[in-house]
């Protein structure tokens, strides 16, 4: 199956600072990228499609100002959390799907624990 | 609203059958999807339903009633390592996947 790479899997930061998350597609080109966070015990919530070189679409309730996505090429997509805080701390998860394609390939996830 | 509706928690034994049940209310039906996660892994690719009837994979059988807005996620021959969380989902009209809060499955020996 295809892979979607996730980078980095896990980082913990200072509250204030920036985070940035990396999802590739290794062996297609995504032309749409999911990007999800998951709190505890909890399932995946959206916060927004990104489609390659187009702004985002952002789920209700999502600043966008907060978290930045970049979809600059059809292999690469990235999530800034910007000013994070501790109540940001979530499992981040990015899938990606290729046009025509029925199936969104999930990244490892990263494990954001802002201190 | 929207709304995917599955147990929260389900207990079986090994080597024995275990069914998921998944029900649904979405503004449309594009596909319904089975992913099972790992507790701190992100989710993988069970399967995937369109039309009504039972598709087979292995030891994973998911079957879907549109009409009933109905699906279940069979897994036979249980092992340990089946151990995980198991979500539902749904694509509507407008081509978004509307998640269940999954359900978290516990193999006991």
């Amino acid at each position: 199956g295809a892979v979607v790479s996730q980078h980095p899997s896990w980082v913990i930061c200072k509250s204030g600072t920036s985070v940035k998350i990396e999802c590739r597609s290794l062996d297609f080109q995504a032309t749409t990228m999911f990007w999800y966070r998951q709190f505890p015990k909890q399932s995946l919530m959206l916060m927004a499609t990104s489609n390659e070189g187009s702004k985002a679409t952002y789920e209700q309730g999502v600043e966008k100002d907060k978290f930045l996505i970049n979809h600059a090429s059809l292999t690469l997509s990235t999530l800034t959390v910007t000013s994070a805080h501790p109540e940001d701390s979530s499992f981040y998860i990015c899938s990606a799907r290729e046009a025509g394609e029925t199936e969104a390939f999930f990244g490892q996830g990263t494990r954001l624990t802002v201190v | 609203g929207q709304n995917i509706d599955q147990p929260t928690e389900m207990t079986a034994t090994e080597g024995a059958i275990v069914q998921i049940n998944c029900t649904y209310q979405t503004s449309g039906f594009n596909g319904l999807f089975w992913y099972q996660q790992h507790a701190g892994e992100a989710p993988t690719f069970l399967s995937y339903n369109v039309l009504d009837g039972l598709e087979e994979k292995g030891r994973f059988s998911s079957f879907l009633s549109r009409s009933k807005g109905y699906s279940y996620l069979l897994l036979k021959e249980l092992q340990m390592k089946d151990s995980a969380s198991y979500l539902c989902a749904v694509r509507d009209s407008n081509y978004q996947l509307i998640w269940g809060a999954g359900t978290k499955l516990i193999i006991k020996p």
